[in-house]
């Protein structure tokens, strides 16, 4: 079934510092990258997106790359920022017939220390 | 403008008591999607609609589980004879295309 790995489950960094989070995923029809950010006792926050006819996105100091080919994506955050910590999630979207769905990765923890 | 907002926040319930959780979605948002949160975890699908039609009900995890949007706006996911296996936070999503804006969740405790 579809399935979307994320690696690592944590991951601490000091401010300032870049973060890496990887991800996989199986299902070739997905065409929706979602990163979302969540903090305690909050829904998940879009934080930002790519389509699968994009390689790279950047916005401010958050960039996805996507490498359809090994079905692989990743979030980088530069000079990160204590306000980052947060619960981060990726996700693949297929689009099927009559709509689509989310399948979303077990999340990485971010501790930026200050 | 106002978000997804879902009711209550907070819900503990009996085993074997039933539950009714609510989802108010963003104005005009035609899709509507249901997940279950465990501890720890990732958001896991459970239902999607399209306007007042369920389109995908596959990650129901059985038919204690049923979720309704009767006029295409406000939902509702019921669990009937509820099991301590469905502690958890259920997320309410709304979208108009495929970006998905989610709700607070309701964080139900079955003791």
């Amino acid at each position: 079934g579809e399935n979307v790995e994320q690696h690592p489950s944590t991951l601490s960094v000091q401010e300032g510092d870049s973060a890496v989070i990887k991800c996989t995923y199986s299902d070739s029809a997905s065409n929706y990258f979602p990163w979302y950010k969540q903090e305690l006792g909050k829904g998940p926050q879009l934080i930002i997106d790519i389509r699968s006819n994009v390689g790279e996105k950047k916005d401010q100091r958050i960039a996805v790359t996507l490498n359809k080919t090994a079905k692989h994506f990743s979030l980088h955050i530069t000079e990160t920022q204590p306000e980052d910590s947060a619960v981060y999630f990726c996700a693949a979207s297929p689009l099927y017939t009559g709509g689509f769905k989310t399948i979303f990765g077990a999340g990485t923890r971010l501790f930026v220390k200050a | 403008g106002a978000g997804v907002s879902q009711s209550p926040r907070y819900k503990v319930a009996k085993r074997g008591q039933d539950v009714a959780l609510r989802c108010d979605p963003i104005s005009g948002h035609v899709s509507l999607f249901w997940y279950q949160q465990a501890l720890g975890q990732g958001p896991e699908f459970l239902t999607y609609f399209q306007n007042e039609a369920q389109l995908d009900k596959s990650g129901l995890p059985s038919d204690r589980f049923f979720a309704e949007r009767p006029e295409g706006s406000v939902s509702t996911l019921k669990i009937q004879r509820t099991q301590q296996e469905d502690s958890a936070v259920y997320l309410c999503a709304s979208s108009l295309e495929r970006e998905e804006y989610f709700g607070p969740g309701t964080r139900l405790t079955v003791t």
